[in-house]
């Protein structure tokens, strides 16, 4: 059972483009809600967290979006640019409390923009 | 401020041998997270260390996964007897402190571990 689903698998878009990647989850506990990206040969790394309290987060050309009523969240790359080629992965995490400090993954999305 | 560094970076073994992952987490950092991901598939947690404590281990698949943290620094992931299905690449994550809401994960690069 897959508690966080992210779409697309992949996506190509063109330099000065919006990449739009897409996750959905299932458990209303979850309460913190990061991307990661990731280049090859390196280990995912934080871009940009949302919590549910707030509707939208923006850092420079990087927006997520949060919908708590849907239970889904996107994040938006304006002006994508090559450099943003990288696997974006969303994921979830509850409030800690005991054990609860553990990010669930959605599966990943290979984005390559293409100059 | 060095980051999360993870020894082997490749590792290559045959199906019934047992391999050592070993994961440095940023210093200071009490939180070390390890997480799995196979080919296609979501990046999975396996286990939660709280300085030499494990706090949460319902990720591990089995048995023949054991993870220990030494002092509280770094930690280790051995597989014994390695099967097919162990093949993945093995993430650490450390984060500072503990009951932080928030609670950024740093990762390491990953150990790629392939069983034939």
């Amino acid at each position: 059972q897959q508690q966080v689903k992210q779409s697309p698998q992949s996506l190509i878009v063109q330099k000065g483009g919006i990449s739009i990647i897409n996750c959905a989850y299932e458990n209303t506990a979850f309460d913190y809600f990061p991307w990661y990206q990731q280049f090859p040969g390196k280990g995912p790394a934080l871009l940009i967290a949302i919590r549910p309290d707030v509707s939208e987060k923006k850092e420079g050309r990087f927006t997520i979006s949060f919908n708590k009523s849907a239970k889904q969240f996107s994040l938006h790359i304006m002006d994508s640019q090559p450099g943003d080629s990288a696997t974006y992965f969303c994921a979830a995490k509850g409030a800690y409390g005991g054990s609860q400090g553990n990010l669930i993954f959605g599966k990943g999305t290979k984005l390559s923009v293409k100059p | 401020e060095a980051g999360v560094t993870q020894f082997p970076s490749h590792s290559v073994i045959e199906k019934g041998q047992t391999v050592t992952l070993r994961c440095d987490p940023i210093s200071g950092h009490d939180n070390l997270y390890w997480y799995r991901r196979v080919m296609g598939k979501e990046i999975k947690f396996l286990l939660h260390f709280v300085k030499e404590s494990k706090q949460d281990e319902s990720g591990m698949p089995n048995n023949r996964f054991l993870a220990e943290r030494t002092g509280g620094t770094y930690s280790t992931l051995k597989v014994q007897p390695a099967e097919l299905e162990d093949s993945g690449v093995y993430f650490c994550a450390s984060s500072r402190v503990v009951g932080d809401r928030g609670g950024t994960q740093y990762f390491g690069p990953g150990t790629r571990l392939t069983v034939l």
